[in-house]
């Protein structure tokens, strides 16, 4: 099962974009590529998810390598409410106890 | 549209008391998931329910009892609590397993002391 390698932490001036890195070589052809954050001591919040093709929402975008061994969460004018741990993760059709929350990145946003 | 509350926000145990963490979804999800969040650390699955009748054990379910009450309810209980069960629990839940975004709710601090 696959597991994801992030940078413990990151920041960004407001108004800029904001790119996360996620590492996940291991990734099976089932498996999509999840972002969730977590603010401050909240529950962690769903952002975007993924296979193979790039996504796009009202929140973020998600550029996966055509290898499906890396991925970017882009956040396009990072504010000063996107400061969280953002965790990156690869589950599929598979038990449930296979999705895993790793340490995440910590996003800090400069005013 | 509430999403999944939990109750309650906050306990303090002593050590070897017992209690029960509720959790409900009001989204009718079939899955629902448990875990835990030391400080500083990610998250760890306790036990999941995948669907309505079954529940499995996750990461760390020593120390834990989980009952899927019915579709919307799945409860968590410590039988006898311990110091190293001070953490954040936090209760999610999906519309099917793990190819289903999960959605939180705000969790409950514990402290046993």
């Amino acid at each position: 099962d696959a597991k994801t390698t992030q940078p413990p932490s990151m920041d960004c001036a407001e108004g800029r974009a904001a790119n996360l890195p996620c590492n996940h070589s291991t990734i099976s052809g089932n498996e999509y590529v999840y972002w969730y954050r977590q603010i401050h001591s909240q529950g962690p919040q769903y952002i975007i998810h993924g296979l193979k093709n790039n996504e796009t929402n009202e929140m973020a975008s998600l550029i996966i390598t055509e290898d499906r061994k890396s991925s970017t969460l882009i956040l396009p004018h990072a504010t000063l409410r996107d400061t969280a741990v953002y965790y990156c993760i690869s589950s599929g059709y598979s038990s449930a106890s296979k999705i895993i929350f790793g340490s995440g990145t910590r996003l800090s946003i400069r005013p | 549209n509430a999403g999944v509350t939990q109750t309650p926000k906050f306990q303090v145990l002593k050590t070897g008391q017992s209690m029960t963490l509720q959790c409900a979804q009001d989204m009718n999800h079939n899955s629902m998931y448990w875990y835990r969040q030391d400080p500083g650390m990610g998250l760890r699955l306790i036990y999941y329910s995948a669907s309505e009748g079954t529940t499995d054990k996750g990461e760390v379910p020593n120390g834990y009892n989980v009952s899927r009450l019915n579709k919307r309810e799945f409860s968590l209980r410590l039988e006898s609590a311990a110091p190293s069960q001070t953490s954040v629990y936090f209760c999610a839940s999906s519309v099917e397993g793990a190819y289903s975004p999960l959605h939180f709710g705000n969790g409950t601090r514990l402290t046993v002391t």
